[in-house]
């Protein structure tokens, strides 16, 4: 199956400050590329996806890359707030469908 | 607002009871999952159906876990005898079709004492 990979899989940051976290993946059919946001004591909920066709996706404070030559995608958190803080996963989904999620990333926002 | 759901939301159970989680899907999605989380740690695929139809369960011990749709309107996780490391959230989630976003439930919190 898919290996995925996820660094850091810690992250401190100020607020304000700039978050990035990289999803590495070994299966070179995948095409849909997710970000989940899980909150302490919550479910997993979608963030932003992109598809193996475009480069780069945006929604406000939030985007994410794809380099698909590398097999590899990012999630970037900017303007940093504490309401960010949680723990992000990522999904790379080939033909088969979700199956395995990245290990995670807690991602902590010191105000 | 659809919406995956999940029963029991919290379950404390004894060692060697029976547990039986429970899953609505969102009307439509033909894709279930099971997933497994202890600790806030990542999320552990234990089985998934499509159509019905169990696609993959190799990340289930079958020796007392078993899942089951007996409809497309409800599947079910079963754990015989339970055992206190079986203690975690468990997540359904559901989808439709392959390549799309999955939408998770609130979770089974389940405490094996």
């Amino acid at each position: 199956g898919e290996n995925v990979e996820q660094h850091p899989s810690t992250l401190s940051v100020q607020e304000g400050d700039s978050a990035v976290i990289k999803c590495t993946y070994s299966d070179s059919a995948s095409n849909y590329f997710p970000w989940y946001k899980q909150e302490l004591g919550k479910r997993p909920q979608l963030i932003i996806d992109i598809r193996s066709n475009v480069g780069e996706k945006k929604d406000q404070r939030i985007a994410v890359t794809l380099n698909k030559t590398a097999k590899h995608f990012s999630l970037h958190i900017t303007e940093t707030q504490p309401e960010d803080s949680a723990v992000y996963f990522c999904a790379p989904v080939s033909g088969a469908n979700n199956l395995f999620f990245g290990t995670g990333t807690r991602l902590t926002v010191i105000p | 607002d659809a919406r995956v759901t999940q029963t029991p939301r919290h379950k404390v159970t004894e060692m060697g009871q029976e547990v039986t989680m429970r899953c609505q899907p969102i009307l439509g999605h033909n894709t279930v999952f099971w997933y497994r989380q202890t600790m806030m740690q990542g999320l552990e695929l234990l089985a998934y159906f499509r159509n019905r139809a169990p696609l993959d369960d190799s990340g289930m011990p079958k020796d007392r876990f078993s899942a089951e749709m007996p409809d497309a309107t409800l599947a079910t996780l079963k754990i015989q005898p339970s055992e206190p490391r079986d203690s975690a959230v468990y997540f359904c989630a559901s989808g439709q079709g392959t390549g799309n976003t999955i939408y998770f439930g609130e979770g089974s919190w389940l405490t094996v004492v």
